[in-house]
């Protein structure tokens, strides 16, 4: 079965982190770009981050960068964010997705979505 | 940073009726436009992309049109089904991706 598994997710003191994972199963990891998008409590969809098959190429959004490190460990078909320094900003319902591309350039959308797993910072 | 508007931001139908949902964005993205589907407690779903093709297993009941900073989604005859939030993707200012903020379609 073609899906993705994220976990990780919970209540979190601001300043505080977290490291969510994402476990894909039914496809080819290694073939695939993937992202991570957020979805703030009754609110819209938010892109957070972007890798390429190997990990070597990484994006992310303004919000986040330099406090969310997005990585991928082929062997285990597994995608990680390690998210530091977090505010109530970034509470939020985290989705793992698949970029369909399979060539040397990501399409940038997404076809495949986890459930998610929500992350909540409070005090 | 690309802005996509949406509009309206709820729109109450009757099933069998056709529904016309707009996003507009602030600069060009050519045709570089996604759409997508998500029902309450649900992750999203890929409707459209390229602005106007269908993803695999959309019914075709689901169309798009549309290109530089005006797109459509078009649902030909509203089934039960169908009643969710829909949000559109541009992703032509690559790696800076951005959403709309969605059009709720509800049971009117």
């Amino acid at each position: 079965q073609v899906q993705l598994v994220e976990s990780g997710g919970g209540l979190v003191k601001p300043g505080g982190s977290l490291r969510l994972s994402c476990a894909a199963s039914g496809f080819t990891f290694n073939d695939y770009y993937m992202g991570w998008i957020r979805q703030a409590p009754g609110k819209g969809l938010e892109w957070v981050s972007h890798i390429n098959v190997v990990g070597s190429t990484i994006s992310y959004a303004d919000s986040v960068r330099g406090r969310f490190t997005l990585s991928r460990d082929n062997a285990k078909n597994s995608l990680y964010l390690q998210m530091n320094s977090l505010s109530a900003h970034d509470t939020a319902v985290y989705y793992c997705a698949r970029d369909p591309s399979t060539g040397w350039n990501p399409d940038y959308y997404f076809d495949l979505w986890g459930q998610g797993t929500l992350v909540i910072v409070s005090s | 940073e690309i802005v996509m508007t949406q509009s309206p931001a709820t729109l109450s139908v009757s099933p069998g009726q056709r529904v016309t949902l707009s996003c507009r964005a602030s600069q060009s993205v050519r045709g570089d436009l996604a759409w997508y589907q998500q029902k309450p407690g649900q992750a999203p779903r890929l409707l459209i992309y390229g602005a106007s093709t269908r993803a695999t297993g959309i019914p075709a009941r689901f169309s798009g049109s549309g290109s530089g900073t005006e797109f459509t989604l078009t649902i030909s005859s509203l089934q039960s089904g169908d009643f969710a939030i829909y949000f559109c993707q541009q992703y032509n200012n690559w790696p800076q991706l951005t959403f709309g903020g969605g059009t709720k379609v509800e049971i009117k």
